[in-house]
């Protein structure tokens, strides 16, 4: 099983809905991100969180908002979707007090939004 | 300008080539760098770091140049499997935590 684990991973909806993306993981990290990718374009952060209580914008943080419900877990969600955010959306962790930076991610979530 | 640039490719090498990827970042104070490699449609995954004094793994060799604000990453022998897109990624702690992602660099390797 992977250790971060992204639901849907596919998902198609209408302008206007609500769209919640969720992601869980078996890392035991305090830090977990939220990442959009485009064509042409980095992964682009959307929220991060260092911990339960601890959330923060990324670059793009509008018309996005965020739930860390546990450690364990942290939610994207899109209050009223828009076609400009289709993209393919990623959920990482990180453990910083390793010193490596590195990042895990999980397999994605492809959303388009018609 | 964009704070991380790379060249997006693609670079079509055959078997057993040399290939080299150069990746520039706008803040001098920048202060860990990665190459993550991502195949179509999968989630990224880290190559590898790069320290000051270069640093080698198999076939991989990634070097940091803070004078000219680059990184590169050297690919010896390329494999059929080293088709995929290769991102840049630069960490700064000043002023704040950010991490950039290069758009990255497509390699396909042709037999």
């Amino acid at each position: 099983d992977a250790d971060v684990t992204q639901t849907p991973r596919n998902r198609i909806t209408k302008t206007g809905k609500r769209i919640m993306l969720e992601c869980s993981q078996t890392k035991g990290h305090d830090r977990m991100y939220w990442y959009r990718q485009d064509p042409g374009l980095g992964l682009r952060l959307i929220y991060y969180s260092f911990d339960v209580k601890d959330i923060n914008k990324g670059e793009i943080s509008d018309g996005y908002s965020v739930s860390r419900q546990a450690q364990a877990k942290f939610s994207l969600s899109l209050e009223s979707a828009i076609p400009n955010q289709t993209a393919l959306y990623f959920c990482a962790t990180s453990d910083f007090g390793q010193g490596t930076g590195e990042l895990f991610f999980g397999e994605g979530s492809r959303l388009t939004v018609l | 300008r964009k704070e991380v640039e790379q060249d997006p490719g693609p670079f079509n090498v055959p078997e057993g080539a040399t290939v080299a990827f150069n990746c520039t970042y706008s803040n001098s104070a920048s202060q860990s760098f990665f190459w993550y490699r991502q195949d179509c449609r999968k989630e990224p995954k880290l190559l590898m770091s790069v320290y000051s004094s270069g640093n080698e793994d198999g076939r991989f060799t990634a070097q940091l140049n803070r004078a000219s604000q680059y990184i590169s990453l050297l690919i010896r022998d390329s494999k059929l499997s080293d088709s995929a897109t290769y991102l840049c990624v630069v960490n700064t702690y000043t002023g704040g935590f950010k991490t950039i992602f290069g758009a990255g660099t497509r390699l396909f390797v042709k037999a």
